[in-house]
C-alpha cells in the first residue's frame, strides 16, 4: 500500500477564482503521476500523466505541475466555473511491469455560480 | 466506441447471494482492473489482471473473486455477499506498458447494495 495524500479534502470556490490542490506522494521509485478528473455520477477520466521533474502540463484552464524529488505535484484551476465542480484525483505509477496505480482520496471542488 | 462497459448498473442483493458483475473493453487493453469506491476511502484496488488467464490481488480482495478468460472482459464474483461490500464498484483496463504512459480508462461504475 503506498501513501498517496491529497489536499484539501475539500474546497469551495466561487465562480471566476482560481484555485489549486495538492497531491503528495512517496519519491522513492517514481515513474509517473496521473490526474483524473472525477464528476458525480460519471467515471474518471484522465487529465494528465506527468513523468518527469518539473514537468508542467496544460489543458485549457487546467494546469498541473510536478515535483519528483520533493514528492508532490499541483493541480491549477484559472478562473473556475461551475462545470470545473468534480473531485480531482492523483494515481500514483511506481513503474511495476503491472500499471499499477495507487490513487488518492481525491479533492472534492465545488464552485459557486 | 463504447470504450470500457460495465453492466449491470444498479443491483440489491440479500446478504449470503451471490453475483457476478461484468467488465468489457472494446480498445484491445491489456491490463484491467476493479476497484471500489467508498465515502472518504478514494478508489481501493480490489483485483487485476495483466492479460488473458492471468489475475492477481489488489489492496482489497478478500470476498471477491475474478476471471479473465477472454481478453476483452474482466469478471468480478461475489461468492457469498455481506453488507460491508456495498459500494460502487469500477472496472479500468489501460493498454500494456511499452515505455509510453498511458492512462487507465473506466467504465461508468455498479453501485452494489447488500442488504
Amino acid at each position: 500500500i503506498l501513501n498517496v495524500e491529497q489536499s484539501p479534502q475539500s474546497l469551495h470556490v466561487q465562480e471566476g477564482d482560481s484555485t489549486n490542490f495538492t497531491c503528495s506522494f512517496p519519491s522513492s521509485n517514481f515513474y509517473a503521476l496521473h490526474w483524473y478528473r472525477w464528476e458525480t455520477a460519471k467515471s474518471p477520466e484522465a487529465l494528465f500523466v506527468m513523468t518527469l521533474n518539473g514537468d508542467e502540463k496544460k489543458k485549457g484552464r487546467i494546469s498541473a505541475t510536478l515535483n519528483t524529488k520533493e514528492g508532490y505535484s499541483y493541480l491549477y484551476i484559472k478562473g473556475s466555473q461551475p462545470e470545473d465542480s468534480a473531485t480531482y484525483l492523483c494515481a500514483c505509477d511506481r513503474g511495476s511491469t503491472l500499471g499499477r496505480l495507487y490513487f488518492g482520496r481525491g479533492t472534492q471542488l465545488t464552485v459557486w455560480p | 466506441n463504447a470504450g470500457v462497459t460495465q453492466t449491470p448498473k444498479f443491483r440489491v442483493l440479500k446478504t449470503g447471494q451471490s453475483m457476478t458483475l461484468l467488465c468489457a473493453q472494446d480498445m484491445n487493453h491489456e491490463y484491467m482492473y476493479w476497484y471500489r469506491q467508498d465515502p472518504g476511502m478514494g478508489l481501493r484496488l480490489i483485483h487485476y489482471s495483466v492479460g488473458e488467464g492471468t489475475t492477481a490481488k489488489g489492496e482489497v480482495p478478500d470476498g471477491y473473486n475474478v476471471s479473465r478468460l477472454k481478453k476483452q472482459n474482466f469478471l468480478l464474483g461475489l461468492e457469498s455477499a455481506a453488507p460491508s461490500q456495498t459500494s460502487v464498484y469500477f472496472c479500468a483496463s489501460s493498454p500494456i506498458r511499452r515505455g509510453v504512459h498511458q492512462p487507465q480508462h473506466f467504465g461508468d461504475g455498479t453501485r452494489l447494495s447488500i442488504l
